[in-house]
């Protein structure tokens, strides 16, 4: 069984560009979750979706940032003219439903802004 | 707000030995507390977990321990292998009002185990 499935697992983008971040999520699993790490932070949720609906967005910053679960293929974080201030690793996690009691976490994105 | 705090940024201890990692917290709505093991370049990987009508899990060579008066909880390792050099992060949810899907992370503590 595959794991939660990142990619790419590096990206570097330029201030202003746009970042596209992918999750697959474990097979059988219908609940997708997005966290951020900042250098020397710890993980910082960001946004839970099931397929074609965002439950919880509330850690999302208010702009630039969006996030989707296709009724097909992987979950997308996008991010819009990216600043200094987005670099940092990106991880996904999935889970089959609701109830979790500690998820599965990807490998991760690390999105570097030069 | 840090509502998840480990201390101790990192932690050595010979191989065989104990080794313990402590976790404070401030929210004491929190009612499932979470540990996470993470190797570079990697997700982090569950460890184990205890709901808070418990004071104790173990398994295997893991055990946390919750206090919840304390508003305290750490793992212990025993015995401490070489393989178990990673960072720890204490996670916690409010599974009974937010949902069990947010984790709150703490900063993580880097254990690096000597052989």
């Amino acid at each position: 069984n595959a794991g939660v499935m990142q990619n790419p697992r590096h990206l570097v983008r330029r201030r202003g560009q746009e970042a596209r971040l992918r999750c697959s999520p474990m097979k059988g699993h219908s609940h997708v979750y997005w966290y951020r790490q900042l250098p020397e932070e710890g993980l910082k949720f960001m946004v839970y979706l099931q397929k074609e609906n965002i439950i919880d967005e509330s850690g999302m910053p208010k702009e630039r940032f969006s996030a989707e679960f296709p009724k097909e293929g992987p979950s997308i974080l996008r991010i819009q003219q990216v600043v200094r201030g987005d670099s940092a690793a990106y991880f996904c996690a999935s889970s089959p439903n609701s109830i979790n009691y500690g998820y599965t976490f990807g490998s991760g994105t690390r999105l570097t802004v030069v | 707000d840090q509502q998840v705090k480990q201390n101790s940024p990192s932690l050595s201890v010979q191989e065989g030995r104990i080794s313990i990692l402590n976790c404070d917290y401030t929210n004491s709505m929190f009612d499932y507390f979470l540990w996470y093991k993470k190797y570079p370049a990697e997700g982090p990987t569950f460890l184990i977990s205890i709901s808070s009508i418990k004071d104790k899990n173990e398994d295997g060579r893991f055990t946390v321990f919750l206090n919840k008066s304390a508003k305290h909880l750490s793992l212990h390792i025993v015995p401490s292998q070489p393989g178990d050099s990673a960072v720890y992060f204490c996670a916690a949810s409010e599974g009974t009002t937010s949902g069990t899907y947010k984790y709150i992370f703490g900063t993580g503590t880097r254990l690096k185990v000597l052989a």
